[in-house]
């Protein structure tokens, strides 16, 4: 049963430390998304990468967030440093993206907690 | 630009009797339409999509939208719910002619009573 795998599940921490975030997308899948969740603003796109490349990263703000694939099995999100208002749930989703009617597939999702 | 509005923060129906989840829709051309589904610490689910043709679409769990261009609407509709329904659901869109991905409405917790 493929499925997009995220990890941690739950992380929490100090203020002004750096975090990273790593999913595995589904075997396949040319296109990986970020999302981050919260209460105040719903699901919100941080960055998008097709065939590893970046297309997209508007919604991430550029100055502490970056997003990576080393390699077609991994991406990361890293924050540095972190800070309170970073506190929501990231997801990362992928999909094959043939046309622009393809569904994405989620992960589990990464909880943060920055305190 | 592309926009999506769940108007219903909430919906409550009891189990068994019919149950709508509304979601409109904006873009300059034509849409992808989708309804995801997140269960509690779960992330997003596919349910169904409308990307061409017939305007009743069927998907997972016996949920079905019918798209109607006219009002710009998707909404999610099922015959008979269930206490399992019960859950955050996500409309989505995405214009047909932008390279933009998709934009998601700000959810409906569907609470199905016993």
């Amino acid at each position: 049963d493929a499925r997009v795998t995220q990890t941690p599940r739950h992380k929490v921490t100090e203020m002004g430390q750096e975090v990273t975030m790593r999913c595995q997308p589904i075997l396949g899948h040319n296109t990986v998304f970020w999302y981050r969740q919260t209460m105040m603003q719903g699901l919100e796109l941080l960055a998008y990468f097709r065939n590893r490349a970046p297309l997209d990263d508007s919604g991430m703000p550029k100055d502490r967030f970056s997003a990576e694939m080393p390699d077609a099995t991994l991406a990361t999100l890293k924050i540095q440093p972190s800070e309170p208002r970073d506190s929501a749930v990231y997801f990362c989703a992928s999909g094959l993206q043939t046309g622009g009617g393809t569904e994405a597939f989620f992960g589990q999702g990464t909880r943060l907690t920055v305190v | 630009a592309q926009s999506v509005a769940q108007p219903e923060d909430q919906v409550k129906v009891a189990e068994g009797n019919p149950l709508t989840v509304k979601c409109t829709y904006s873009v300059s051309g034509n849409p992808y339409l989708f309804w995801y589904v997140q269960y509690p610490n779960r992330g997003l689910q596919f349910l169904l999509k409308y990307i061409t043709g017939d305007n009743l679409v069927k998907g997972s769990y016996g949920f079905e939208a019918e798209f109607n261009k006219s009002q710009t609407s998707f909404h999610l509709k099922k015959p008979s719910a269930l206490v399992s329904d019960s859950a955050l659901y996500f409309c989505a869109v995405r214009d047909r002619g932008s390279a933009r991905q998709l934009t998601f409405g700000s959810g409906t917790q569907l609470t199905v009573l016993p």
